[in-house]
């Protein structure tokens, strides 16, 4: 079974760190592009940052201005967020997700659509 | 950035009923050299990650019902359950990957039991 495992969320206090790890099994985890998409409670999906199989593209969201990094271990199936000089508006559940790949006419295209999710983890930003 | 805005924020409809939401983009997410719409739609009931429904505007994801189907091109977009079930209720978001990775999503629509 395909399976994403976050974890490492927690309560920091404003300008803190975190460390958020996103376990994966069950497919060829350095062939995928990955993602973190965050929600704030009671509102809507944020995209945040994407890493290509081998890391050689990462992107951010614009609004997080460098405060966070992801990075990824293929030798150990996981994908990471290290975040930094967090704030309030950073609380969210964070969210592991892979992007999806078709097969059409036997070529195989990825699209930048999220198949697979984790439960996610909880940031929470506050003194 | 491409913003998506859904209408209405939220929908009240009976079982068995036809339930539609709409999703417009602020500029077009066809792209000319696939003639493909990059534009997805989620699902999200209470408690759970998203769920990826459909891509490519109207291509369902592999074990989606068929009473969910999308429609639209460039800028407006449609996600329509033809028959509402009780297990339908959620929210539903849009998502363009055109301007990806600079992914966005629409602010979402809360679809309930009427």
């Amino acid at each position: 079974e395909e399976q994403v495992v976050e974890s490492g969320g927690g309560l920091v206090k404003p300008g803190g760190s975190l460390r958020l790890s996103c376990a994966t099994s069950g497919f060829t985890f350095d062939t995928y592009n990955m993602n973190w998409v965050r929600q704030a409670p009671g509102k809507g999906l944020e995209w945040v940052s994407s890493i290509s199989p081998s890391s050689g593209f990462i992107y951010y969201a614009e609004s997080l201005k460098g405060r966070f990094t992801i990075s990824r271990d293929n030798a150990k199936n996981s994908l990471y967020l290290e975040m930094t000089g967090l704030r309030a508006e950073d609380t969210a559940m964070y969210y592991c997700a892979r992007e999806l790949r078709v097969t059409v006419s036997g070529v195989v295209t990825e699209i930048a659509a999220f198949d697979l999710w984790g439960q996610g983890t909880m940031v929470a930003v506050s003194s | 950035d491409i913003v998506m805005t859904q209408s209405p924020d939220s929908l009240a409809v009976s079982l068995g009923e036809r339930a539609t939401i709409n999703c417009k983009s602020s500029q077009s997410v066809l792209y000319s050299s696939n003639n493909k719409n990059y534009l997805a739609w989620f699902q999200q009931k209470p408690g759970q990650p998203p769920k990826l429904l459909i891509y490519w505007a109207s291509t369902r994801q592999s074990g989606v019902p068929d009473r969910f189907s999308g429609s639209g091109s460039g800028t407006d977009f449609t996600l329509t359950i033809s028959s509402l079930q009780a297990e339908d209720v959620a929210v539903y978001y849009c998502q363009q990957y055109y301007s990806s990775p600079q992914n966005t999503f629409g602010q979402g629509t809360r679809l309930e039991i009427k």
